[in-house]
């Protein structure tokens, strides 16, 4: 199994362009997560799916957007990328409520110049 | 929402020495804390984690211990080694039904050899 999957790694973008953030899990986990990572800050929620069909604002959701395309995918867009996006952002899931644990991809780090 | 308080931010031990990381949260409906560790450039990893109807947990030279009155949980590795070298992430589960979790600002933890 690959578990969690996140592409790209890296990115580069210009303010005001958009991206599209994937992530993949091969697990049959019901929910899906989006945090970015910044200095200092923690891992901070920004949507999550508790399951295929639905998606809700996390703690810091201003910007973007997502979609929880199946089961196995959920992918978070930037519409208009601004220097404060610059971030790491991870992909997480869940398998259910009841069974907590959550398995991280490998992280995206992205840069808005 | 729930608050994860963590400290300290920075934290240096000699090898064979114990290592102690202290977080408090706000919701005492939370039931699930989690501990995470991330080293330079990898994405967050589970290393133990307990649940409220406990108060204490151990894996071999990890240990988690939590006092539900006062709303706080420790982080205790003993005989610590230069691989212990990371930063720590707890975590506390919400009451809502996706059980989201909510991040400390994490621990940089040195194991000087």
């Amino acid at each position: 199994n690959a578990g969690v999957t996140q592409t790209p790694k890296f990115q580069v973008l210009k303010t005001g362009q958009s991206m599209t953030l994937q992530c993949a899990q091969d697990m049959n986990h019901n929910s899906m997560y989006w945090y970015r990572q910044d200095p200092g800050m923690g891992l901070r929620l920004i949507y999550y799916s508790a399951s295929e069909g639905t998606t809700d604002k996390g703690e810091v959701p201003n910007g973007y957007n997502v979609s929880r395309l199946n089961k196995r995918e959920f992918s978070l867009r930037l519409e208009s990328a601004a220097p404060s996006q610059t971030s790491v952002y991870f992909c997480a899931s869940m398998l259910s409520a009841a069974n907590n644990e959550q398995f991280f991809g490998p992280g995206t780090r992205l840069t808005v110049l | 929402g729930e608050n994860v308080e963590q400290h300290p931010s920075t934290l240096s031990v000699q090898e064979g020495d114990s290592a102690v990381i202290k977080c408090t949260y706000s919701d005492s409906a939370s039931n699930y804390f989690p501990w995470y560790k991330q080293e330079l450039g990898k994405r967050p990893q589970l290393i133990i984690d307990i649940r409220s109807n406990v108060g204490e947990k151990k894996d071999q030279r990890i240990a988690v211990t939590l006092n539900k009155t006062a709303k706080h949980f420790s982080l205790h590795i003993t005989e610590t080694q230069p691989e212990d070298s990371a930063v720590y992430f707890c975590a506390a589960a919400d009451q809502t039904g996706a059980n989201n979790l909510f991040f400390g600002t994490g621990t940089r933890l040195t194991v000087i050899p």
